[in-house]
């Protein structure tokens, strides 16, 4: 079956716009995951949601937010973009969350670049 | 002092060698993961422990609850193996999770 899916793979920004990252899951998950990844701070939870709604929130600013759709497919917009926001964005989909299930799948990342 | 700590940062073998990282938590967990990541980002989930000890092929993953302690094993150690392996903590009765900041593996041939 398809994997985890994240559009777009490879984007370039510059301070003060805006950015929206997709992600479509495994089909039949239902929870879906946002990461942060950047040398500095490695790997860095940023929001989960189930069923369309938002269940857990990492330590970021208001500026990060996101929502997931009836199908499961979930986006993530980051406002206002800050050259610290260069990171490497990751999903992954689960059935029923990792609390639950466990298995976490990954989409191969979006890579965004802010100047 | 990180949630999630691993040893070591890095790790230079020789192919057939038997490795070892080990991962220290401080937090209530309800599942542990070992993640692996290859160059390019893609990260692949290895285990999800909540208890005893896990078996995949060449790899075994062990978690002691009462110690709040995880060794991934990697026998036999082959230069496909080289990534950075990374674990992971679901925080208890919530799906967010607190990451270490991984170990390199190196294997050379």
């Amino acid at each position: 079956k398809a994997g985890v899916t994240q559009t777009p793979r490879y984007l370039i920004k510059t301070r003060g716009q805006q950015v929206t990252l997709s992600c479509s899951p495994i089909s039949g998950h239902r929870s879906v995951s946002w990461y942060q990844q950047t040398p500095g701070q490695g790997l860095q939870f940023l929001f989960e949601y189930f069923s369309e709604t938002q269940r857990n929130k990492g330590n970021f600013p208001g500026r990060f937010s996101g929502r997931q759709f009836s199908n499961s497919r979930s986006e993530m917009n980051v406002s206002t973009l800050e050259l610290g926001d260069s990171a490497l964005y990751l999903c992954a989909s689960s059935l029923l969350g990792t609390a639950n299930t466990g298995e976490l799948f990954f989409g191969e990342g979006s890579r965004l670049t802010v100047l | 002092k990180n949630e999630v700590e691993q040893s070591p940062q890095n790790l230079t073998a020789q192919e057939g060698e038997f490795i070892t990282i080990n991962c220290s938590y401080s937090v209530g967990i309800s599942a542990l993961h070992w993640l692996q990541q290859h160059p390019g980002g893609g990260i692949v989930s290895l285990f999800m422990l909540s208890s005893g000890k896990k078996k995949h092929g060449r790899l075994i993953a062990t978690i002691n609850i009462q110690e709040k302690h995880s060794s991934l094993h990697i026998t036999a150690s082959h230069p496909r193996d080289s990534a950075v392996y990374i674990c992971a903590v679901t925080v208890y009765n919530t799906d967010k999770l607190i990451f270490g900041t991984g170990t390199r593996l190196q294997v050379f041939p």
